[in-house]
């Protein structure tokens, strides 16, 4: 069945160190991937997906992300982290083919310490 | 711009309530969602709609029901609320059920059933 795993459920990272926030999926298929970010009291959105070709892929917001399909990761990366970045961040995946929608990962929450 | 609407944003209802979320789509988009968000768990499907109409069970249906009537509208209606389905519930619309579609998402609504 398809699923969408976060390992790290609560992430601190320094102000201006970098960041990496791991994603693995389990899908029959091409996986089609998507992360998105939520503020507090905020509702969701996107800050990049992958489709195919290039498995590096640009987001907004300085964000990217590494598609592995021999790791089956998805692990979102920033170079320098801000403390605007402070929100809950959450990995899925694209199952429409199998009968069902995107499918999400349990999250992790990024705190940035200055 | 309005994109995905959701009504109301806050609601306390009584066990054994019913009560209708209402979510409305300005982007003609073909595909609706409604997710349900509870702390440590993501985001779980309750129910979508592949076009007006037409309704499917997600992950987690039971005491919910939904309905499509118009393209821009997808209702979500519980008959009679429990505790349990205390919860922040998000709607979402995508184009289609492509794989490559990126879907939007409301604002939220916190329910609380006391």
């Amino acid at each position: 069945a398809q699923s969408v795993t976060q390992p790290d459920i609560h992430i601190t990272v320094s102000e201006g160190a970098s960041l990496e926030l791991r994603c693995n999926y389990s899908y029959g298929a091409t996986p089609y991937l998507f992360w998105y970010v939520q503020s507090p009291g905020q509702g969701l959105q996107l800050l990049l997906k992958y489709f195919s070709g290039d498995t590096l892929v640009q987001g907004i917001k300085g964000f990217e992300a590494e598609f592995k399909r021999s790791q089956s990761s998805f692990n979102l990366r920033k170079p320098s982290v801000h403390w605007s970045d402070a929100a809950e961040y959450f990995c899925a995946v694209g199952a429409w083919q199998a009968g069902t929608a995107l499918i999400f990962g349990k999250g992790t929450t990024l705190s940035v310490s200055s | 711009n309005a994109g995905v609407t959701q009504t109301p944003k806050f609601r306390v209802l009584k066990t054994g309530q019913s009560m209708t979320l209402l979510c409305a789509q300005d982007m003609n988009h073909e595909y609706m969602y409604w997710y349900r968000q509870d702390p440590g768990m993501g985001l779980r499907l309750i129910h979508y709609s592949v076009g007006e109409g037409t309704t499917a069970k997600g992950e987690v249906p039971d005491g919910y029901n939904v309905s499509r009537l118009k393209k821009q509208n997808f209702l979500l209606g519980l008959e009679s609320a429990a505790p349990s389905q205390t919860s922040v519930y998000f709607c979402a619309s995508s184009y289609d059920g492509k794989q490559n579609t990126e879907a939007f998402f409301g604002q939220g609504t916190r329910l609380t059933v006391v």
